[in-house]
């Protein structure tokens, strides 16, 4: 069984600080990962992707990958109250040509202002 | 405007009842997909589509029941064999498949 796996938490972190999100997938031929926000009754939305080993920065978030570690994570950083919310790591996983965007449980994180 | 549309928002049916949920996307985009969450859960894969005239059973296909006969559209029927049908049902779309999704803004469903 294929599987990307994250903390379900909840995470909370004092406004201002770095919060970091962290996510393991079991399928190592998987080739680009996306984090997503969700937001309490709202729907998913794509913040962040990365392909390739080493760190992507966009604003305040930071995506890192580990492909020997099989592990990825997403670092926000002078967080605000308006990150709180669900954030969900995506991976595909599958056969070369069949894989399925699989997506994590989720980490709940609080922002503490 | 390009985007991924949903109806309704909330949807309320009597049990033993079939209700079909809309999905209309302008991205064009050539995979599709339905996925159910609940309280506290991950997202589940219903159905997916990854061209038209096409679709695949997800993981909790039981109960469910599709058509791809436009790029554009994808509706999810909820049939009266879906033992447990209250949830928020997220409709998706991606360029192909493995794609990055976007998502529409959901339907709540809530049997009564």
């Amino acid at each position: 069984q294929k599987e990307v796996e994250q903390n379900s938490g909840p995470l909370s972190v004092p406004e201002g600080a770095i919060a970091s999100l962290n996510c393991t997938y079991s399928d190592r031929g998987s080739q680009s990962f996306f984090w997503y926000r969700q937001y309490s009754g709202k729907s998913p939305e794509l913040i962040m992707f990365i392909y390739s080993n080493g760190d992507k920065e966009d604003g305040r978030f930071t995506a890192q990958l580990n492909k020997a570690s099989q592990y990825v994570s997403l670092l926000i950083r002078d967080s605000q109250p308006s990150d709180s919310a669900t954030y969900l790591c995506a991976a595909p996983e599958g056969d070369f040509g069949n894989e399925k965007l699989t997506f994590g449980t989720g980490t709940r994180l609080t922002i503490i202002p | 405007d390009g985007g991924i549309t949903q109806s309704p928002k909330y949807l309320f049916r009597k049990e033993g009842q079939n209700v079909t949920l809309s999905c209309e996307q302008n991205l064009n985009h050539d995979a599709m997909y339905w996925y159910r969450q609940d309280p506290g859960q991950g997202l589940r894969l219903i159905y997916y589509s990854q061209i038209v005239n096409d679709f695949q059973k997800g993981d909790i296909a039981e109960g469910y029941s599709v058509s791809r006969e436009k790029k554009e559209s994808f509706p999810l029927t909820v049939t009266s064999a879906q033992k447990n049908p209250t949830a928020f049902y997220l409709c998706a779309s991606s360029i192909d498949w493995g794609d990055e999704q976007f998502f529409g803004p959901g339907t709540r469903l809530t049997v009564l």
